[in-house]
């Protein structure tokens, strides 16, 4: 079984800044399988990125995704109070199966 | 806009088994899509329970996989979730959504379960 692991658990950074975040699969992975999730405290998972780098609907600019095989970033450029939340990283398997990884916590420093 | 409800007892008996309908609107259930349902503990990440097709099957998390039944309702467009044997290790918030194409596009807003005579 495939495991996602996103490292480090929290990241502390100041809004205006420029953040990235790591995903790391156990073996390599198809990147049209990979996707990212924003959730924030008391609220469902949103669907941020999709294959990779695919921006779901209505997601700013910001966000970018990029990575192939066996890592995967998240970036966000020129962080918002609103992007201060929790982070993970999504996987679909074979045999099919949705894979989190563990998150990570963005916070402000 | 599609949106989907969860719904379901807040407070289910040790070995006792968990019952919860999402009730899907702004969507077919019959649609391409599959219809999931993914957990979260208290604190903790998310866990992908399973997941149905109208006309395609289930899957489900092997390591649920004997104690979980996802199953659709086509004429209340809505589906539904039972997990068998219950223990504390299944409280949770219960989310549902839907997936296509190897992501969960759509969240419901969750409801709680907690595991506790």
């Amino acid at each position: 079984e495939i495991v996602l692991t996103q490292s480090p658990g929290t990241l502390s950074f100041s809004p205006g800044e420029r953040a990235t975040l790591s995903c790391r699969a156990s073996q390599s992975v198809s990147s049209d399988y990979l996707a990212w999730y924003q959730q924030k405290p008391g609220q469902a998972p949103r669907l941020l990125i999709y294959g990779t780098s695919t921006r779901a609907t209505g997601i700013p600019d910001r966000f970018s995704g990029s990575g192939s095989e066996t890592d995967f970033t998240l970036t966000i450029t020129r962080l918002e109070p609103e992007d201060f939340a929790v982070y993970y990283c999504q996987q679909y398997g074979n045999p099919p199966e949705y894979i989190f990884g563990q998150g990570t916590k963005l916070e402000i420093k | 806009q599609v949106q989907l409800q969860e719904s379901g007892p807040g407070l289910v008996n040790p070995s006792g088994t968990l019952s919860l309908t999402c009730a899907v609107s702004g969507d077919s259930i019959s649609s391409g899509n599959w219809w999931s349902w993914v957990r979260q503990p208290p604190g903790k990440g998310l866990e992908w329970i399973g997941e149905i097709h109208h006309d395609a099957g289930t899957n489900y998390k092997p390591s649920l996989k004997s104690r979980v039944t996802i199953s659709v309702d086509k004429s209340e467009n809505q589906f539904s979730l039972t997990l068998s044997s219950v223990t504390a290790a299944d409280t949770a918030m219960y989310y549902c959504a839907r997936a296509t194409t190897f992501r969960i596009d759509v969240w419901g807003q969750g409801t709680t379960v907690t595991v506790s005579s």
